[in-house]
């Protein structure tokens, strides 16, 4: 089973500033990943596909890179709109397998 | 546009069974994984499992035992079944889509489209 890591567990960051999150998994997952924003009492929305494919009307600030154990996730110019939480998630299709990262809170400095 | 819409009790007594339903609507259910994901308070994101429009599944094998998914395509709808429940399994229960992605011959899936939540509580 492979495990998804990711750091830090909580960033602190201001507004208008960079923000990159990390995203490490046990063994490669080739670019069998995506990246989730959750905002409190939502559920998550798909934002990166394939490692850095965004997807539908998600903003060109937002970018994914990384291949193989180490994905990043960056937010180029932090809007209040972005405070949430981030997840990661891998997926494999035989056999079929889908595992979460814990998440990385982005939180106003 | 896709929505998705979680159904059931939201309490459910220790050792009995919970049970959920996702309503589909906006799109057919065909050559999609439909999927039961949950989040435990102030916790993060856990997969239960999924069920093809075909009716193949699969699921996290640390739920295996305990979790049924099925899928009524005339109706629009999958569900959710767990035996045996306790406290642990307090969540809220999201039931999402997982599509393909694919720019030629590059393919990659992701969940697209999600129900607001459906909160189950056990306890006595």
């Amino acid at each position: 089973e492979i495990v998804m890591t990711q750091s830090p567990a909580t960033l602190s960051v201001s507004p208008g500033q960079r923000a990159t999150l990390s995203c490490r998994a046990s063994q490669a997952v080739n670019n069998n990943l995506a990246w989730y924003q959750q905002k409190p009492g939502q559920a998550p929305r798909l934002l990166i596909y394939g490692a850095s494919t965004r997807a539908t009307g998600v903003p060109a600030r937002f970018s994914g890179s990384g291949s193989g154990t180490e994905f990043t996730l960056s937010i180029s110019s932090l809007q209040s709109e972005d405070f949430a939480v981030y997840y990661c998630q891998y997926y494999n299709n035989r056999p079929p397998e889908r595992t979460f990262g814990q998440g990385t809170k982005v939180e106003i400095k | 546009q896709v929505q998705l819409r979680e159904s059931g009790p939201g309490l459910v007594k220790p050792s009995e069974t919970l049970s959920l339903t996702c309503t589909v609507s906006g799109d057919s259910m065909g050559s999609f994984y439909w999927t039961w994901i949950r989040q435990p308070p102030g916790k993060g994101l856990e997969y239960i499992g999924h069920v093809f429009f075909s009716g193949s599944t699969n699921y996290n094998p640390s739920l295996k035992s305990r979790v049924t998914i099925s899928i009524d395509t005339s109706n629009n709808q999958f569900s959710l079944k767990m035996t045996s429940v306790t406290t642990a399994d307090t969540a809220m229960y999201f039931c999402a889509r997982d599509a393909l992605f694919c720019s030629g011959d590059d393919c990659y899936r992701g969940f697209d489209y999600w129900g607001r939540g459906a909160l189950v509580t056990v306890s006595s």
